[in-house]
């Protein structure tokens, strides 16, 4: 069965603090990742998203890896701010043309 | 201009009524979806429609009937709603198939309370 796991589910830091998110899925004959932030009562928004081919993407503090064969993605998020407070999933599309399976998130709450 | 919108936001209804979602998107992508958040905050596909063709059915009661008019629009109709429809409902679209840009954009949710 192709899964998404997200550990931890909660995590509180202080701001300033560099952190990193986890994902890990089953297969790693993935076709892409993607990581999204949920805020409360809303959708998701795309962060970033990384073809199979690829190792990393950056998009200003965020820095997203992959490492295929031992079925894992980190979130890393540098100098995080209050603002960054939100709930953190991550997402894998196995195949081209099938939906994303999605992880449980992680929740972060960054304090000031 | 809102992306991906939905409607309504907030659905109240009794078990039983048939009621229905609406979904547009004006990035001209050719793949929409449903997905179904439940109370643990799971997200879930539902359905997935590219080109206004269903290539995508998640073994969804068949009381939940997605219709697409046409590549712009998606809609969800429920009938006899039960307690465990209760959930936000989101829609999402992303470019399409052929694509490897498959970032998926999303609407804001229908939250759906069956009393």
């Amino acid at each position: 069965k192709q899964e998404v796991t997200q550990i931890p589910a909660a995590l509180s830091v202080p701001e300033g603090e560099n952190l990193v998110l986890n994902c890990s899925f089953t297969d790693s004959a993935i076709y892409n990742l993607q990581w999204f932030r949920q805020d409360p009562g809303k959708g998701l928004t795309s962060l970033l998203l990384i073809q199979s081919s690829q190792r990393e993407q950056t998009s200003g503090r965020l820095n997203a890896s992959l490492d295929k064969s031992s079925g894992r993605s980190t979130l890393y998020i540098a100098a995080s701010q209050p603002g960054d407070s939100a709930t953190y999933l991550c997402a894998v599309r196995y195949q081209a043309g099938t939906a994303l399976i999605f992880g449980k998130g992680t929740t972060l709450s960054v304090s000031s | 201009d809102t992306a991906v919108s939905q409607t309504p936001k907030y659905l109240v209804t009794q078990m039983g009524n048939d009621k229905s979602i609406k979904c547009e998107q004006n990035l001209g992508h050719d793949t929409m979806y449903w997905y179904k958040q439940d109370s643990k905050k799971f997200l879930k596909i539902m359905f997935s429609y590219n080109n206004k063709e269903l290539i995508i059915n998640e073994t969804v009661p068949n009381r939940f009937s997605p219709k697409s008019p046409d590549k712009a629009h998606l809609n969800l109709h429920i009938n006899s709603l039960e307690l465990g429809d209760s959930a936000v409902y989101f829609c999402a679209s992303s470019p399409g198939q052929e694509t490897t840009n498959e970032k998926l954009f999303f609407g804001s949710g229908t939250q759906l309370s069956v009393l």
